[in-house]
């Protein structure tokens, strides 16, 4: 079946730091990849998305690359702010139009100092 | 425009209970979907909701249960409740036309410690 495999955390980072979450993942097919933000107190939020090879997705400073060739959805961003500070889920839904379930990774807890 | 709300934001059953969480979709959402949370893990697709009719299910139990009303809130149930059950219950709707498209809206969630 699908599956996700992120980063294990906690990442702590001081402001202004380069910052990578790596996240792999294993479907047949051609899944659609995700990053959700989970801010404290928050309900999960879509950050990006890319639905083929090679797209680029980007919002908010953040960005990921869909690499087929080695499965992979790595986020970043240049420069962090403590406002970034979040849990950050890779997520991937399974190609096939009647598919609507989410596969998401364990999470990564990112830490922004000032 | 509220969001996507959820009732109750925590409760406490014991095991064997049973429990009925409540989700009133974003305004304008048609689809509504619910996964489980473990501590320290990610989502868990449950099952999906649309046109009142589960449209697809996770790998979960039949103690899991839910239901969808025509105004588009959804009900999951939980019988016979279980330690392991102890979790963050999320529900999330989508756009009208998008319910495949993975772009989720999500509740805060609901608490569930199971004693």
């Amino acid at each position: 079946g699908n599956s996700v495999t992120q980063m294990e955390g906690p990442v702590t980072l001081s402001e202004e730091a380069f910052l990578t979450i790596n996240c792999t993942y294993t479907a047949t097919g051609y899944p659609s990849l995700f990053w959700y933000v989970q801010y404290p107190g928050e309900g999960l939020q879509l950050l990006l998305k890319a639905t083929k090879a090679d797209d680029k997705g980007s919002n908010k400073g953040f960005e990921a690359t869909y690499r087929k060739e080695t499965t992979s959805f790595h986020l970043e961003k240049g420069s962090v702010q403590v406002s970034d500070s979040a849990v950050y889920f890779c997520a991937l839904l399974g190609s096939g139009g009647s598919n609507y379930k989410l596969t998401f990774g364990k999470g990564t807890l990112l830490t922004v100092n000032p | 425009d509220a969001g996507v709300t959820q009732s109750p934001t925590h409760l406490i059953k014991t095991r064997g209970q049973q429990v009925t969480l409540r989700c009133s979709p974003k305004s304008g959402h048609d689809t509504v979907s619910w996964y489980q949370q473990a501590l320290g893990q990610g989502p868990q697709f449950i099952f999906q909701y649309y046109e009142e009719e589960e449209r697809q299910r996770g790998n979960f139990p039949d103690r899991f249960s839910g239901h969808q009303f025509p105004n588009y809130s959804s009900e999951l149930n939980v019988n016979a409740l279980l330690l392991g059950d102890s979790a963050l219950y999320l529900c999330a709707s989508t756009i009208p036309g998008t319910g495949a498209s993975g772009e989720l809206f999500f509740g805060e969630g609901s608490r569930l410690t199971v004693l």
